[in-house]
């Protein structure tokens, strides 16, 4: 049973336009998510983060929204850049839970 | 500082053999925890700890032990290797316990690649 989806495995977006990531998840009980992005052969890095009782969230051109009565959050860049491209991993965490559970990732490729 | 430091890097075993992957720390961060990532599967946990002489297990602990005798450590065994544990593994860790935290943050390691024929 997958709590936290990621529908979209890949994203292909021209540079300087809007990358959108999607996420979904099922578990009402989630009350913190982060988006994690992920070079090859390297650790996924931490991005930015959203608390259940915010529904936006921004760091310099990156936003995160959260929509809980969808169970969607969404992860914008603007303006895309090519250094961008790699994969992108949407988590979340069970209030009082000491585990995340992670999507399947959903591979960016900004294009020059 | 190093961060979080995993050995080694690449690791190809033979079905029944041991092994241990080795994660280090130099954050003093509490909380520590193993995660597979395998093709379309996205970052499953393994196993998890609170800190020194505290672990528990995450979702996918059948096969793997884990021990925390120092805050600093915390190595994951392979007790019989078997090829549906070839994976790529990273160790995280983080200052906060992600159950606490009004912001939480977790860093990760670069991995180790495994591989069991």
């Amino acid at each position: 049973d997958q709590q936290v989806k990621q529908n979209s495995p890949s994203l292909s977006v021209q540079e300087g336009r809007i990358s959108i990531l999607n996420c979904d998840y099922t578990n009402s009980m989630f009350d913190y998510f982060l988006w994690y992005k992920k070079y090859p052969a390297e650790g996924p890095t931490f991005l930015i983060s959203i608390s259940s009782i915010k529904d936006k969230n921004e760091d310099g051109r990156f936003t995160v929204f959260l929509n809980k009565s969808a169970k969607h959050l969404s992860l914008h860049i603007v303006p895309s850049q090519p250094g961008d491209s790699a994969v992108y991993f949407c988590a979340a965490r069970q209030g009082g839970s000491e585990k995340l559970v992670f999507g399947k990732g959903t591979k960016l490729t900004v294009n020059p | 500082n190093a961060g979080v430091t995993q050995t080694p890097k690449f690791q190809v075993l033979k079905t029944g053999q041991s092994m241990t992957l080795q994660c280090a720390q130099d954050m003093n961060h509490e909380y520590m925890s193993w995660y597979r990532q395998d093709p379309g599967m996205g970052l499953r946990l393994i196993h998890y700890s609170v800190g020194a002489g505290i672990t528990d297990q995450g979702e996918v602990p059948n096969g793997y032990n884990v021990s925390r005798s120092t805050t600093e450590d915390f190595p994951l065994r392979l007790l019989s290797a078997a090829p549906s544990q070839t994976s790529v593994y990273f160790c995280a860790s983080s200052y906060e316990r992600p159950g606490l935290a009004e912001f939480y943050e977790q860093y990760f390691g670069p991995g180790t690649r495994l591989t069991v024929t």
